[in-house]
């Protein structure tokens, strides 16, 4: 069974850098890109970037470039999203996706992970 | 990027009615590259149609994909109480994926 596992929740105050993770079970992890989707509190949902856990190979968003960092070990098969100052307003649920094989949707969804940035 | 616009926002239906939702781009997508998903309160999100139009595994025949360019249709017949819920269209070009910004089928 394909499963994406993500970390716990997290309650950070502004300045502080924080990593989450995804643990990717069920499948050939080194052969799907997973990406990452923020949801900030009653909004919709917006693609951060994605990485091909093979090679690392990444791609930002445009609206996320510069701000969060994507990366992964392929050896425990587990994906990051990190920020190095987290600010308020990154204060959002965040999931893990696992991109299919084929045509370019997320398959899988991992459960979220719930940051909250507040002083 | 390609900016994708749900219609309407909100749609108040009853239980039994059919649901069309609109998602509309503002450049030309591939048919291949459009996906809709259904979240409900305090869940993930989950796949309910790939390629435009076809279902997702365990996906039941009452949700149908349709659409072609700029232009898609999600449509839900006979809504059933567990079919409201927030609606997502998604699309992918350029090694970029955008969201629209959701339509919420709500109980009338």
């Amino acid at each position: 069974e394909v499963q994406l596992v993500q970390s716990g929740a997290e309650v950070k105050k502004p300045g502080e850098s924080l990593k989450i993770s995804c643990k990717g079970s069920g499948y050939s992890f080194t052969s799907y890109l997973i990406g990452w989707v923020r949801q900030m509190p009653g909004k919709g949902l917006e693609w951060m970037g994605i990485i091909y856990p093979d090679d690392s190979d990444t791609r930002y968003s445009p609206s996320f470039q510069g701000q969060v960092t994507i990366s992964a070990d392929k050896s425990i098969t587990t994906a990051y999203l990190q920020w190095s100052s987290l600010k308020a307003s990154d204060t959002a649920m965040y999931y893990c996706v696992r991109r299919s094989a084929t045509y370019y949707y997320f398959d899988y969804w991992g459960q979220g992970t719930l940051v909250t940035v507040s002083s | 990027e390609i900016v994708l616009t749900q219609s309407p926002g909100t749609l108040s239906l009853s239980p039994g009615e059919r649901a069309t939702l609109s998602c509309r781009a503002s450049q030309s997508v591939s048919s291949s590259y459009l996906a809709w998903y259904q979240q409900k309160p305090g869940q993930a999100p989950r796949l309910l149609i790939y390629g435009a139009s076809s279902r997702a595994t365990g996906i039941p025949d009452k949700f149908s994909g349709s659409g072609s360019g700029t232009d898609f249709t999600l449509a839900i017949s006979r809504l059933e109480p567990e079919d409201f819920a927030v609606y997502y269209c998604q699309q992918y070009g350029s090694f970029q994926w955008t969201f629209g910004q959701g339509t919420k089928v709500e109980i009338k």
